[in-house]
């Protein structure tokens, strides 16, 4: 059974970085992507990026881009999101996900790492 | 692709019908097409991929159907833990995917 566990919550100053992880159990990194979402309070769900790990290729959303990293390491099934540059208003729950079933779907959901700026 | 979801809010009763929608600013490939419910505190969950397929473990009153531009999913008769809120979501073949910006199914 496929699983995702992420790292902690964190508590971050702004101007800082924050390296977030995601780690699959049950099942290895396959042409499958890894995708990351982001929820800010109260908000609805908002595509950071996919990396397909064995293909090491990533896509970001056009405003993470330069300001956010996805990796891959295959031999401890581990998918890394680090975002540079804290404001403010990158406080939110940040999540991994990936599909299972589909290519195209995101079956398999971590638990969610709260990451919060402030000063 | 830009997904606008409606209504912003649904608010009806146990047993009633709901049905959301979820318009694309382009044309989306079926299979490219997931809806998700999320519950407070909680990561989202799969309903339903390829606009119309129950993921596993999902109950039959959930159903997706649609192509092109609109799609919807439908829920038969609303159980009291049904009452979330509902993304939709497309893959994005040439890159970025995308949520809705979500539906939320209260009680009434």
């Amino acid at each position: 059974q496929v699983q995702l566990a992420q790292s902690g919550d964190e508590v971050k100053k702004p101007g800082s970085s924050v390296k977030v992880s995601c780690k699959l159990s049950g099942g290895t990194f396959t042409n499958y992507p890894v995708t990351w979402v982001r929820q800010a309070p109260g908000q609805g769900l908002e595509w950071v990026g996919r990396i397909t790990p064995v293909l090491g290729n990533t896509n970001l959303a056009q405003k993470f881009q330069g300001r956010v990293t996805i990796t891959a390491d295959k031999s401890t099934t581990t998918s890394y999101m680090e975002l540079y540059s804290l404001r403010s208003e990158d406080t939110a729950v940040y999540y991994c996900a990936r599909g299972v079933t589909t290519l195209y779907s995101l079956d398999v959901w971590g638990q969610g790492t709260t990451v919060t700026v402030s000063s | 692709i830009v997904l606008t979801q409606s209504p912003g809010t649904l608010s009806l009763s146990p047993g009633e019908r709901a049905t959301l929608s979820c318009r694309a600013s382009h044309s989306v490939g079926s299979i490219y097409l997931s809806w998700y419910q999320q519950k407070p505190g909680q990561p989202p969950r799969l309903l339903i991929y390829g606009a119309s397929k129950r993921a596993t473990g999902i109950p039959d009153r959930f159903s997706g159907s649609g192509s092109g531009t609109d799609f919807t999913l439908t829920i038969s008769r609303l159980e009291p833990e049904d009452f979330a809120v509902y993304y939709c979501h497309q893959y994005g073949i040439s890159p970025p995917a995308t949520f809705g910006q979500g539906t939320k199914v209260e009680i009434k």
